[in-house]
């Protein structure tokens, strides 16, 4: 099954803007899927963040923002609180497999 | 309010099967796909498959080798996903999520369930 790679971790001070990379192929994210975004924290369900590349869904502080291009997305979230500490998990479509793909996952730390 | 609820915590012999159940309230149940997504402890998420609520169509990934099926009950407004000849690698949390179609490109998941934690051990 194709998977979504995304870097393990990331790490930034509070108020710095931290970025999460999503890299997919030329099956999914390469052949203009749309990447969504979520948000889980230990032990709770995943929260959607991002749809569509980039659109928030209500509720979603506007620190949060994605982009897409190529075979690749990315998460940006700026202004980085204490509370944002969490996994983070890319997901796309993949129309080789005809089946939805998560990203392996993205530990956020503020220092 | 959308809510997805889903039955209680499991633990299963390997070889055994397991049904978990998906309730759905809040919104038109036959307007929307319902998701499987699971997550082994300390891993990712990983996509099971999905059942359009409205037409029954099912549709399922290819690592499962068909053991999983999903099924629904539109007088109950839920939705079933049973996953047979169990392993160890299976123990997990199982979530149910509502899928929406977002601009021909597929599905994300805007309301999930609690999850549902089947263990598998002999």
């Amino acid at each position: 099954q194709s998977v979504l790679t995304q870097p393990p971790s990331v790490s930034g001070a509070p108020g710095q803007r931290v970025t999460i990379s999503c890299t997919g192929s030329s099956s999914n994210i390469g052949a203009g899927y749309d990447v969504h975004w979520y948000q889980q924290f230990p032990g709770t369900v995943p929260k959607l963040l991002i749809y569509g590349s980039r659109i928030r869904p209500s509720g979603v502080p506007d620190r949060f923002s994605g982009s897409k291009s190529g075979t690749s997305a990315s998460l940006a979230i700026s202004g980085l609180q204490a509370e944002d500490e969490a996994d983070y998990y890319c997901q796309s479509h993949d129309g080789l497999s005809a089946s939805y793909v998560f990203g392996t996952g993205t530990k956020v730390t503020v220092l | 309010q959308v809510q997805l609820v889903q039955s209680g915590a499991e633990v299963k012999k390997p070889g055994a099967s397991v049904k978990v159940s998906c309730k759905a309230s809040g919104y038109t149940f036959t307007s929307f796909s319902i998701h499987w997504v699971r997550q082994a402890p300390g891993q990712r998420l990983e996509w099971m498959g999905r059942i359009d609520a409205g037409s029954d169509n099912t549709k399922y990934t290819d690592i499962f080798q068909g053991r999983v099926t999903i099924t629904r009950d539109t007088s109950a407004t839920t939705v079933y996903m049973e996953l047979s000849s169990l392993r160890s690698e299976d123990t997990a949390v199982y979530y149910c999520a509502r899928g929406n179609y977002y601009d021909s490109t597929g599905y994300y998941f805007d309301y999930w369930g609690q999850g549902t934690l089947v263990t598998v051990s002999s």
